[in-house]
């Protein structure tokens, strides 16, 4: 099984809304990843977390707020957010093996639109 | 830093044509390279890799080659199909702490 799963597909939400965007992943993959795109752009790198601890942080706004509750799944927390911030999300993972790496595996992402 | 380049600009071809896409990196160490391929609407699925000098990665008839001496990782495909028609990303990687660096992408729109 070579697949990141991550829900929902498609949300949209208002500027004064809470809400999560969920990742799984169930190859044993050490490290995972949030991404974000916008269209046409390569992606972005927002959050890493390696062996369930914050190994970066790009600078993102206080908005965006990860979670790893273990080695399996990622959450991406969103609260107040803008406009600007409507893109697709992406989650990977990869191998991350005694400082080793492997390639990333990306799931099908979370369309958002903040209105 | 590491980074990576991809030519500017959209490709557009007949079906059956030859597919080249240009990628060149700039790296302080000995990373992996990789093709990923992004369908509309979809995320990014891995298209091949190479992991060290003068590797040949290959799949679905794309072939890409790991060449230190021109610091490239061109990707090729003989003969394309309507259905190639999408976004094509260079990435090299790790590099600091397991980032990814990512080419800026080519649009390939395929032609019957």
């Amino acid at each position: 099984d070579t697949e990141v799963t991550q829900t929902p597909k498609h949300l949209v939400m208002g500027m004064t809304n809470k809400k999560s965007l969920k990742c799984e992943q169930h190859m044993g993959h050490r490290a995972m990843y949030w991404y974000k795109q916008k269209a046409k752009k390569p992606p972005e790198l927002m959050f890493v977390y390696s062996y369930e601890k914050l190994s970066i942080n790009e600078s993102v706004p206080s908005r965006f707020s990860p979670e790893c509750p273990n080695s399996s799944l990622l959450n991406l927390h969103l609260h107040a957010l803008q406009p600007e911030d409507s893109a697709l999300y992406l989650c990977a993972s990869s191998q991350d093996r005694d400082g080793g790496y492997t390639e990333a595996f990306f799931g099908q992402g979370t369309r958002l639109t903040v209105v | 830093g590491d980074s990576v380049t991809q030519m500017e600009g959209p490709v557009t071809l007949s079906e059956e044509a030859f597919l080249t896409i240009n990628c060149t990196y700039t790296a302080t160490g000995y990373p992996s390279l990789f093709w990923y391929v992004q369908y509309p609407g979809e995320g990014l699925q891995l298209l091949l890799k190479a992991t060290k000098a003068d590797d040949k990665g290959s799949n679905k008839g794309f072939e890409a080659t790991y060449r230190k001496e021109t610091t490239s990782f061109h990707l090729e495909k003989g003969s394309v199909q309507v259905s190639d028609s999408a976004v094509y990303f260079c990435a090299l990687g790790p590099y600091g702490n397991n980032r990814l660096a990512f080419g800026k992408g080519n649009q390939v729109v395929v032609i019957p």
